[in-house]
């Protein structure tokens, strides 16, 4: 089955910096690639996703980066805020449609120092 | 905004009893998911059913485990007996695979067995 590694455990920025998370996954039939932000007490939230077919996305100040040839990903946040700090997990399917069962990784802390 | 509803949000039982988690997924969205999240684990998948019929629940433990949708409004995740391992926080999520969009999750069910 999938394997997803994310890196790192915690990721500690100053306000307004970049926060970079990265993630791989060892299955290369795995087409669709959310990121999901936690906050304490909820459950999950979708944030961004991307499908094998398109190598960048962005929205805002966040944007995810997939490599399919390295299988690869990874969560970019520009100018952080404090409403930032969270946990963010990676997670891939091989369905490409968001409809199956995702594999998750086991989150970064991410903390925004001000 | 739809949201997936879990009930009830806290429970605490003793060893022994059951416990049965209920979870009312997004109107239109024909694909259920139950995740279960522990610090050493992480987030991993239960079960997850389509259009009501159960798909995958190979990561449940099926000697005190069940999962039903006994209708498209309600889906249930019974534990029975309960022991102290089971203590984690459980997640209900919803998706639509004719949408393709990313699941989204309840706010969870912390159970606590003691």
């Amino acid at each position: 089955g999938e394997n997803v590694e994310q890196h790192p455990s915690t990721l500690s920025v100053q306000e307004g910096d970049s926060a970079v998370i990265k993630c791989t996954y060892s299955d290369s039939a795995s087409n669709y690639f959310p990121w999901y932000k936690q906050e304490l007490g909820k459950g999950p939230q979708l944030i961004i996703d991307i499908r094998s077919n398109v190598g960048e996305k962005k929205d805002q100040r966040i944007a995810v980066t997939l490599n399919k040839t390295a299988k690869h990903f990874s969560l970019h946040i520009t100018e952080t805020q404090p409403e930032d700090s969270a946990v963010y997990f990676c997670a891939a399917t091989l369905s490409g449609g968001g409809a199956d069962g995702l594999t998750f990784g086991k989150g970064t802390h991410l903390i925004i120092q001000p | 905004d739809a949201r997936v509803t879990q009930t009830p949000r806290h429970k605490v039982t003793e060893m022994g009893q059951e416990v049965t988690m209920r979870c009312q997924p997004i109107l239109g969205h024909n694909t259920v998911f139950w995740y279960r999240q522990t610090m050493m684990q992480g987030l991993e998948l239960l079960a997850y059913f389509r259009n009501r019929a159960p798909l995958d629940d190979s990561g449940m433990p099926k000697d005190r485990f069940s999962a039903e949708m006994p209708d498209a409004t309600l889906a249930t995740l019974k534990i029975q007996p309960s022991e102290p391992r089971d203590s984690a926080v459980y997640f209900c999520a919803s998706g639509s695979a004719r949408t393709g969009y990313g699941y989204t999750f309840g706010s969870g069910t912390r159970l606590t067995v003691v």
